[in-house]
């Protein structure tokens, strides 16, 4: 059974430009979320998504948006790139029970120059 | 405001010795609480998690954790630590009422040495 995939895995962006980042959860799993991870810090949470709908969001400026497809894959959408959105980009997918826990991908990693 | 605290930045410790990593949060009901561990440039993997029940919580890899409700904390433990277990170690809390979302806590590093 495969893992959370993120894809890309690394690219490089320019300030100002518009950034999409996608996840494909585990197969069963209904709820994505997002998180963005720089280095040296533990992870900050972004977006979290249920059956398409926002569940919660977290502290991050409106260029940060998000949306769940029907099949549960999802997109991370990132507008007018500033130097410090340079960060690993995680998703987790969970199931329907909060107390589970995440499952990680191995994340997308982001550098705006 | 809801926080979580890993004291240690890093830790060192030698192969075959014994592993606690602290832990302390700061919530206003008690949360789910769960460690992570992160290899590096990898995401992060479960060890185990905790809501209700025994204190004492085991998890993957030999690794077992301790909620104490008077102390506000949850410390990880490894009785004898393998060179494979160098990571950078992550306490998180949450709670479906908070948004949904799970705070982090800032990691600790943890180096093994032979």
């Amino acid at each position: 059974d495969a893992g959370v995939t993120q894809s890309p895995t690394h690219l490089i962006k320019t300030r100002g430009q518009h950034v999409t980042l996608r996840c494909s959860p585990i197969s069963g799993h209904k709820s994505v979320s997002w998180y963005q991870q720089v280095l040296g810090q533990g992870p900050q949470f972004i977006f979290q998504y249920y059956e398409k709908e926002e569940r919660g969001r977290g502290n991050f400026p409106d260029r940060f948006s998000a949306r769940q497809f029907p099949n549960y894959s999802s997109e991370l959408n990132v507008n007018a790139l500033l130097l410090g959105d340079s960060a690993l980009y995680l998703c987790a997918s969970s199931p329907p029970t909060f107390g589970d826990g995440y499952t990680f991908g191995s994340g997308t990693r982001l550098t705006v120059v | 405001a809801q926080s979580v605290t890993q004291p240690d930045i890093h830790i060192t410790v030698s192969e075959g010795a014994s592993l606690e990593l602290r832990c302390n949060y700061s919530y206003g009901a008690t949360p789910y609480l769960f460690w992570y561990v992160q290899s590096p440039g990898q995401g992060l993997q479960l060890l185990l998690k905790y809501f209700s029940g025994d204190t004492l919580v085991q998890g993957i890899k030999g690794f077992e954790a301790e909620f104490k409700r008077s102390q506000s904390s949850f410390n990880l433990r490894k009785p004898s630590v393998h060179w494979s277990d160098a990571a950078e170690y992550f306490c998180a809390v949450g709670q479906p009422t908070g948004g949904f979302k799970t705070i982090f806590g800032a990691g600790t590093r943890l180096f093994v040495k032979a």
